[in-house]
């Protein structure tokens, strides 16, 4: 089975802050990587596929990186709005995977 | 615009059967590149994919749990079927279904719907 590592598990930054979360496979997963936002009580919302591809409609404060087994998740400068916990999932041709995920707050 | 509904019991017992069902829209699992997936989420707690059943009716089992899921389709009323069995008190989650987009192109969980609280206790 692949095992998704996401750290930290929570996150305070400020507003404007560059906020970065990463992501590690147990084996190399390519490319095969999205990212997730889940605000409080809503339904999680895709924002990142293929590890750095932007969902339509998201905003280009997010972005992703990496390859193999080592991604990372960056917002360019956290607006309020960005409350969330977010996570990382990989899939391969047997099974998807969620991170544990990161909560991510405002100071 | 795509939407999808899960509907079932909200209260099963111990070593039930659960029984949930996808109704889903603006799609058609007959249509290549797609699928339709389950997801959880205990209270608190981390998603945890459990199934998916693609347009060709290949199926996905989370490995942790395969011996307990079920996964099927009914293209005639739009709908995906899950079932697990011998449900446990841990299994107390939000269940979510969710269109899985696999056409070379981007392979996710794209559009998901708004989640069916089932609660296991005796």
């Amino acid at each position: 089975d692949i095992q998704m590592t996401q750290s930290p598990s929570s996150l305070s930054a400020s507003v404007g802050d560059r906020v970065t979360i990463t992501c590690q496979a147990s084996q190399d997963i390519s490319n095969y990587l999205n990212w997730y936002q889940q605000k409080p009580g809503k339904v999680p919302k895709l924002l990142i596929y293929d590890a750095s591809n932007l969902e339509t409609g998201v905003p280009s404060r997010f972005s992703g990186s990496g390859s193999g087994t080592d991604f990372t998740f960056t917002i360019g400068s956290l607006q309020p709005e960005d409350v969330a916990t977010y996570y990382c999932q990989q899939y391969d041709n047997v099974q998807c995977t969620f991170g544990q995920g990161t909560k991510l707050e405002i100071k | 615009q795509i939407t999808l509904k899960e509907s079932g019991p909200t209260l099963v017992k111990p070593t039930q059967t659960l029984t949930l069902t996808c109704t889903f829209s603006d799609f058609s699992l007959t249509t290549s590149g797609m699928g339709v997936g389950w997801i959880r989420q205990p209270p608190g707690k981390a998603l945890e994919w459990l199934a998916l059943i693609y347009w060709d009716d290949d199926k996905r089992y989370s490995p942790s749990l395969k011996s307990r899921l079920s996964i099927s389709k009914d293209t005639s009323k739009n709908q995906v079927v899950l079932t697990v069995t011998n449900m446990d008190p841990v299994d107390t989650a939000t269940y979510y279904c969710a269109h899985y987009v696999s056409d070379g192109y981007r392979d996710a969980f794209d559009i998901w719907g708004q989640g069916t609280m089932v609660t296991v206790s005796s």
